[in-house]
């Protein structure tokens, strides 16, 4: 098993174009998360979900954001018509959950995203 | 409000000098603590993690940290700092309550410079 891992590891887009992360977890873990994080910044926590299912969803993702999970293995992170304040590193992680036991959370190397 | 704080921003050592690293919280609740190191560009890796027992905890790479409740602290400690330490380190909290470790705040992070 090669970790979490993201694709594109670098996407440059026009402002007002759509774009689409893909991220793969470990594939045993039943949890994937997704952060942002800006230049300077920690990561902020964006969306979770558990299997297919999305728990929780932070304020911070605008209805500009979408994010699915359609079969409980890899996830996409779609943002609509982006603009230049959506330039950032979109990290992934995933853990597994078995019964009461978490495992902790595993990073892949992020999408950065420009918007020009 | 639920936060980290890492109060230094950036800090320079000399290769071989001993390393503290500050971490602050303020959560309601028992929490999982966590440091994570990220190069340029790269994703998260896991330093190590507190959930419970034993406050002194080990990681890799020769890092351990110290869970203080009284203080609210989880400080990052390494004896002998190596050039190749040179990165960034965020400390997060996480509630334990939920059992979710990879919803995570992080602090804004630490750049650490290593001199030769």
């Amino acid at each position: 098993d090669t970790g979490v891992s993201q694709d594109p590891r670098h996407k440059i887009t026009k402002r007002g174009q759509n774009v689409t992360f893909r991220c793969d977890p470990i594939s045993e873990h039943n949890r994937l998360y997704w952060y942002r994080q800006t230049l300077g910044q920690g990561p902020e926590f964006l969306t979770y979900f558990q299997n297919e299912a999305q728990l929780e969803k932070s304020r911070l993702l605008s209805d500009r954001f979408s994010a699915e999970r359609p079969k409980g293995s890899f996830s996409t992170l779609e943002i609509q018509r982006t603009e230049q304040g959506d330039s950032a590193m979109y990290l992934c992680a995933s853990s597994l959950l078995q019964g009461r036991m978490n495992t902790e959370a595993f990073f892949g190397q992020g999408t950065r995203l420009t918007v020009v | 409000a639920q936060s980290v704080t890492q109060p230094d921003i950036h800090i320079t050592v000399s290769e071989g000098a001993s390393l503290e690293l500050r971490c602050n919280y303020s959560y309601g609740a028992t929490p999982y603590l966590f440091w994570y190191v990220q190069s340029p560009g790269q994703g998260l890796q896991l330093l190590l993690k507190y959930f419970s027992g034993d406050t002194l905890v080990q990681g890799i790479k020769g890092f351990e940290a110290e869970f203080k409740r009284s203080q609210s602290s989880f400080n990052l400690r390494k004896p002998s700092v190596h050039w190749s330490d040179a990165a960034e380190y965020f400390c997060a909290v996480g509630a334990a309550r939920s059992g979710n470790t990879g919803k995570l705040i992080f602090g804004q992070g630490t750049t650490l410079q290593v001199k030769p």
